[in-house]
C-alpha cells in the first residue's frame, strides 16, 4: 500500500514570497491534516479535512495560510506571503476515518524562509 | 496550562535500562490517546494507542491514568534503536481535534 506522498521535499524562499504544497494521502483515507512542527517541538494542526470538508482550521493563520481538498482526495497548502517565522517542516497527514484513527504521515516539506 | 505537556528530557540511559516517560492533558473529556514515535528528521509513526485498560506490545507499556489526566509509556530492555522523540497525542474533549506533545527525546547508549 502506497503511503502519504508530499512534495516538494524541500524548498528555500525569502520573505514575502509565496509557497504551495502538495498531499496525495492514502487511497480511501477520508480524513487529511495539514501540522506545521517547529524544531524542538511537537506537530501543530492547521486544519483537517473529512472528505473535502474543513472540520477544523482554528490554528491556521488565515491572513496568509489557505489549504483546500478539492474532490476529497489530495490537497494543497498555500502560504502568500511567507514570513521568517513561517521556516519549518509542513506535515501532511491521513487517517482512515478520523482523529481516533491511526494517522500515517508523508516525509514532510521542509520550508526556509530567508 | 499547555493542552499537552511533555517533559523534553533528554532521558539519557545505558542499553537495557527500564525508562518511563509521562504526558499530562488538560482537557478530562479527551476521548482518545496515542503514542507516536519520531527518528531525526523522518515523519512521525504510530507506536501505540493507548487504551483505558492498558495495553503492551513487546518491551512497550502504555497506561492511561483518567483521575490524574496523564498517560505513560513504559520502555524495557532499552536497545540502541530506541533512540528517537517519543510524541504523545490526545484527541476529543468534543472537538476530536488531535493535539501533540512537544515530544520527549531518548538517548540510548552502549
Amino acid at each position: 500500500e502506497a503511503g502519504v506522498a508530499q512534495s516538494p521535499r524541500y524548498k528555500i524562499i525569502e520573505k514575502r514570497q509565496s509557497v504551495a504544497f502538495w498531499c496525495n494521502p492514502i487511497s480511501g483515507h477520508a480524513t487529511l491534516y495539514w501540522y506545521q512542527q517547529i524544531l524542538g517541538q511537537g506537530p501543530k494542526l492547521l486544519i483537517q479535512f473529512q472528505n473535502n470538508g474543513v472540520v477544523d482550521d482554528s490554528q491556521l493563520p488565515k491572513d496568509r495560510f489557505s489549504a483546500e481538498r478539492l474532490k476529497g482526495v489530495d490537497s494543497t497548502l498555500k502560504i502568500q506571503p511567507a514570513k521568517l517565522e513561517d521556516s519549518a517542516v509542513y506535515l501532511c497527514a491521513s487517517s482512515s476515518l478520523g482523529p481516533t484513527d491511526t494517522q500515517y504521515f508523508g516525509p514532510g516539506t521542509r520550508l526556509t524562509v530567508l | 496550562r499547555k493542552e499537552v505537556e511533555q517533559d523534553p528530557g533528554p532521558f539519557n540511559v545505558p542499553e537495557g535500562a527500564t525508562v518511563a516517560f509521562n504526558c499530562t492533558y488538560s482537557n478530562s473529556a479527551s476521548q482518545s490517546f496515542f503514542w507516536y514515535r519520531q527518528d531525526c528528521r523522518k515523519e512521525p509513526k504510530l507506536l501505540m494507542s493507548v487504551y483505558s485498560s492498558g495495553n503492551e506490545d513487546g518491551r512497550f507499556t502504555a497506561q492511561l491514568n483518567r483521575a490524574s489526566q496523564y498517560i505513560s509509556l513504559l520502555i524495557r530492555d532499552s536497545k540502541l534503536s530506541d533512540s528517537a522523540t517519543y510524541l504523545c497525542v490526545v484527541n476529543g474533549g468534543g472537538s476530536y481535534i488531535p493535539t501533540f506533545g512537544r515530544g520527549t527525546s531518548l538517548i540510548v547508549h552502549p
